[in-house]
Protein backbone atom coordinates (compact mmCIF):
# COMPACT_ATOMS: atom_id res chain seq x y z
CA UNK A 1 0.00 0.00 0.00
CA UNK A 2 0.72 3.94 -0.45
CA UNK A 3 3.42 4.63 2.16
CA UNK A 4 3.59 8.10 4.51
CA UNK A 5 3.79 11.15 1.90
CA UNK A 6 5.50 14.93 2.19
CA UNK A 7 4.75 17.78 0.01
CA UNK A 8 7.10 19.67 -1.11
CA UNK A 9 9.73 17.51 -1.37
CA UNK A 10 11.88 20.69 -1.83
CA UNK A 11 11.11 24.13 -0.43
CA UNK A 12 13.01 27.11 -0.63
CA UNK A 13 12.04 30.54 1.16
CA UNK A 14 13.78 33.90 2.08
CA UNK A 15 14.52 34.60 5.49
CA UNK A 16 10.99 35.55 6.90
CA UNK A 17 8.65 34.30 5.17
CA UNK A 18 6.35 31.91 6.31
CA UNK A 19 6.41 28.12 5.12
CA UNK A 20 3.86 25.54 5.28
CA UNK A 21 4.85 21.54 4.94
CA UNK A 22 2.55 18.70 4.52
CA UNK A 23 1.81 15.30 5.52
CA UNK A 24 -0.06 12.34 4.21
CA UNK A 25 -0.11 9.78 6.91
CA UNK A 26 -0.47 5.69 6.07
CA UNK A 27 -4.25 5.23 6.10
CA UNK A 28 -5.40 4.22 9.23
CA UNK A 29 -2.76 5.29 11.16
CA UNK A 30 -3.67 7.47 14.09
CA UNK A 31 -0.22 8.57 15.15
CA UNK A 32 1.05 11.20 13.08
CA UNK A 33 4.84 12.32 13.97
CA UNK A 34 7.17 15.13 12.79
CA UNK A 35 11.03 15.17 13.27
CA UNK A 36 13.27 17.17 11.91
CA UNK A 37 17.01 16.14 10.60
CA UNK A 38 19.69 18.26 10.45
CA UNK A 39 22.77 17.31 7.61
CA UNK A 40 24.38 14.62 9.34
CA UNK A 41 22.47 14.18 12.17
CA UNK A 42 19.81 11.60 13.86
CA UNK A 43 16.01 12.76 13.53
CA UNK A 44 15.15 14.98 16.05
CA UNK A 45 11.32 15.07 17.86
CA UNK A 46 9.00 18.32 17.17
CA UNK A 47 5.36 16.70 17.76
CA UNK A 48 3.58 13.91 17.72
CA UNK A 49 -0.28 13.50 17.34
CA UNK A 50 -2.97 10.90 18.67
CA UNK A 51 -5.91 11.86 16.30
CA UNK A 52 -6.13 15.61 16.16
CA UNK A 53 -4.68 16.28 19.09
CA UNK A 54 -1.44 17.09 19.82
CA UNK A 55 -0.35 14.97 22.51
CA UNK A 56 3.20 16.38 22.72
CA UNK A 57 4.18 19.54 21.22
CA UNK A 58 7.75 19.33 23.81
CA UNK A 59 10.13 19.25 20.83
CA UNK A 60 8.84 22.55 19.15
CA UNK A 61 11.91 24.79 19.01
CA UNK A 62 9.53 28.38 19.66
CA UNK A 63 6.79 30.04 18.80
CA UNK A 64 7.12 30.29 15.46
CA UNK A 65 6.28 26.30 14.72
CA UNK A 66 3.17 24.89 14.72
CA UNK A 67 1.51 21.88 13.53
CA UNK A 68 -2.48 21.36 13.11
CA UNK A 69 -3.92 17.61 12.20
CA UNK A 70 -8.15 18.90 11.78
CA UNK A 71 -9.44 15.45 10.67
CA UNK A 72 -7.35 13.27 12.21
CA UNK A 73 -5.37 12.28 9.45
CA UNK A 74 -3.20 15.08 6.93
CA UNK A 75 -0.98 17.40 8.74
CA UNK A 76 0.74 20.54 8.36
CA UNK A 77 3.61 21.55 9.82
CA UNK A 78 3.99 25.58 9.79
CA UNK A 79 6.85 27.96 10.37
CA UNK A 80 6.44 31.51 10.86
CA UNK A 81 9.40 34.69 10.27
CA UNK A 82 11.69 31.58 9.00
CA UNK A 83 15.80 31.70 9.96
CA UNK A 84 18.03 30.03 8.21
CA UNK A 85 18.69 28.20 11.31
CA UNK A 86 15.39 26.53 10.64
CA UNK A 87 17.02 25.05 6.82
CA UNK A 88 17.23 20.87 7.34
CA UNK A 89 14.77 18.08 6.22
CA UNK A 90 11.94 17.86 7.85
CA UNK A 91 10.45 14.11 8.55
CA UNK A 92 7.00 12.89 9.22
CA UNK A 93 6.15 9.49 10.39
CA UNK A 94 2.86 7.74 11.60
CA UNK A 95 2.52 4.72 13.06
CA UNK A 96 -1.26 2.51 13.96
CA UNK A 97 -1.25 3.71 17.46
CA UNK A 98 0.90 5.53 19.63
CA UNK A 99 -0.49 4.53 23.15
CA UNK A 100 0.39 1.78 25.45
CA UNK A 101 4.17 1.06 24.65
CA UNK A 102 6.09 -0.12 21.51
CA UNK A 103 4.50 0.61 18.14
CA UNK A 104 6.61 1.06 14.62
CA UNK A 105 6.96 4.20 13.23
CA UNK A 106 7.30 4.89 8.95
CA UNK A 107 8.69 7.79 7.80
CA UNK A 108 7.83 9.72 4.60
CA UNK A 109 10.31 10.71 1.81
CA UNK A 110 11.00 14.47 3.87
CA UNK A 111 10.82 18.30 3.04
CA UNK A 112 13.67 19.86 2.27
CA UNK A 113 13.54 23.59 3.84
CA UNK A 114 16.45 25.98 2.42
CA UNK A 115 15.75 29.70 4.18
CA UNK A 116 18.04 32.03 2.62
CA UNK B 1 15.53 13.60 29.01
CA UNK B 2 16.71 10.46 26.92
CA UNK B 3 19.91 10.12 25.60
CA UNK B 4 21.29 7.97 22.72
CA UNK B 5 24.81 7.95 22.07
CA UNK B 6 26.02 5.47 18.71
CA UNK B 7 29.29 4.76 17.25
CA UNK B 8 31.13 4.02 15.10
CA UNK B 9 29.91 7.73 13.05
CA UNK B 10 31.91 5.53 9.83
CA UNK B 11 32.51 1.97 9.13
CA UNK B 12 34.05 0.75 6.52
CA UNK B 13 33.77 -3.07 5.58
CA UNK B 14 34.61 -5.32 2.57
CA UNK B 15 31.64 -7.29 1.02
CA UNK B 16 31.06 -10.45 2.68
CA UNK B 17 32.50 -9.19 6.10
CA UNK B 18 30.53 -8.43 9.49
CA UNK B 19 29.04 -4.78 10.57
CA UNK B 20 28.54 -4.19 13.98
CA UNK B 21 27.15 -0.79 15.28
CA UNK B 22 26.10 0.00 18.38
CA UNK B 23 23.93 2.52 20.79
CA UNK B 24 23.73 2.90 24.55
CA UNK B 25 20.83 4.91 25.91
CA UNK B 26 20.76 6.86 29.55
CA UNK B 27 16.76 6.33 30.22
CA UNK B 28 16.84 2.64 31.94
CA UNK B 29 12.46 2.91 31.52
CA UNK B 30 13.06 2.45 27.73
CA UNK B 31 11.16 -0.10 26.56
CA UNK B 32 11.54 0.06 22.44
CA UNK B 33 14.88 0.08 20.07
CA UNK B 34 14.30 0.51 16.50
CA UNK B 35 16.69 0.53 14.21
CA UNK B 36 16.25 2.23 10.95
CA UNK B 37 18.42 2.57 7.39
CA UNK B 38 18.46 5.71 5.60
CA UNK B 39 19.37 6.32 2.05
CA UNK B 40 20.49 9.50 -0.10
CA UNK B 41 17.59 11.85 -0.47
CA UNK B 42 15.00 9.20 1.20
CA UNK B 43 13.58 8.82 4.81
CA UNK B 44 14.55 6.46 7.41
CA UNK B 45 13.22 3.12 6.70
CA UNK B 46 12.88 0.66 9.48
CA UNK B 47 14.69 -2.81 9.25
CA UNK B 48 14.40 -3.85 12.59
CA UNK B 49 13.45 -3.65 16.43
CA UNK B 50 13.23 -5.23 19.46
CA UNK B 51 11.47 -4.76 22.66
CA UNK B 52 12.85 -4.99 26.40
CA UNK B 53 11.67 -8.24 27.07
CA UNK B 54 13.39 -10.48 24.06
CA UNK B 55 17.62 -10.16 24.55
CA UNK B 56 17.52 -11.16 20.46
CA UNK B 57 16.03 -10.85 17.48
CA UNK B 58 17.16 -11.92 13.91
CA UNK B 59 15.83 -11.55 11.10
CA UNK B 60 17.75 -13.09 7.85
CA UNK B 61 21.08 -10.96 7.59
CA UNK B 62 20.20 -8.60 10.14
CA UNK B 63 20.23 -9.26 14.17
CA UNK B 64 19.94 -6.81 17.03
CA UNK B 65 21.28 -7.46 20.96
CA UNK B 66 19.41 -5.95 24.04
CA UNK B 67 21.26 -6.10 26.70
CA UNK B 68 19.31 -3.97 29.69
CA UNK B 69 21.25 -4.18 32.27
CA UNK B 70 24.26 -2.25 30.75
CA UNK B 71 21.54 0.06 28.86
CA UNK B 72 22.93 -0.90 25.35
CA UNK B 73 21.73 -2.44 21.87
CA UNK B 74 23.42 -3.93 19.04
CA UNK B 75 22.89 -4.41 14.83
CA UNK B 76 24.85 -7.12 13.30
CA UNK B 77 24.69 -7.60 9.74
CA UNK B 78 26.44 -10.41 8.23
CA UNK B 79 27.34 -11.62 5.00
CA UNK B 80 27.64 -7.39 3.82
CA UNK B 81 26.66 -6.66 0.73
CA UNK B 82 27.04 -3.05 -1.19
CA UNK B 83 23.87 -2.07 -1.07
CA UNK B 84 23.94 -2.50 2.24
CA UNK B 85 25.61 0.85 2.42
CA UNK B 86 23.77 3.73 3.87
CA UNK B 87 23.21 5.72 6.85
CA UNK B 88 22.08 3.50 10.26
CA UNK B 89 20.37 4.90 13.14
CA UNK B 90 19.50 3.27 16.41
CA UNK B 91 16.36 4.70 18.42
CA UNK B 92 14.64 4.61 21.67
CA UNK B 93 11.60 4.95 23.27
CA UNK B 94 11.17 8.01 25.74
CA UNK B 95 8.42 8.47 28.41
CA UNK B 96 6.45 11.37 28.18
CA UNK B 97 5.97 13.67 30.92
CA UNK B 98 3.24 11.13 32.39
CA UNK B 99 5.21 8.45 32.31
CA UNK B 100 2.92 6.61 29.55
CA UNK B 101 4.74 5.24 26.73
CA UNK B 102 3.68 6.39 23.73
CA UNK B 103 6.47 6.02 21.04
CA UNK B 104 8.81 9.36 21.04
CA UNK B 105 11.91 8.52 19.38
CA UNK B 106 15.56 9.43 20.52
CA UNK B 107 17.38 9.04 17.82
CA UNK B 108 21.30 8.38 17.54
CA UNK B 109 23.82 10.01 15.68
CA UNK B 110 24.12 7.84 12.99
CA UNK B 111 26.38 5.28 11.75
CA UNK B 112 27.63 5.60 7.85
CA UNK B 113 27.94 2.14 6.46
CA UNK B 114 30.04 1.74 3.46
CA UNK B 115 30.50 -1.89 1.76
CA UNK B 116 33.52 -2.05 -0.69
CA UNK B 117 32.55 -4.70 -3.49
Amino acid sequence: GAGVSQTPSNKVTEKGKYVELRCDPISGHTALYWYRQSLGQGPEFLIYFQGTGAADDSGLPNDRFFAVRPEGSVSTLKIQRTERGDSAVYLCASSLTGSGGAHEQYFGPGTRLTVT
Amino acid sequence: GENVEQHPSTLSVQEGDSAVIKCTYSDSASNYFPWYKQELGKGPQLIIDIRSNVGEKKDQRIAVTLNKTAKHFSLHITETQPEDSAVYFCAANLLNRGGTSYGKLTFGQGTILTVHP
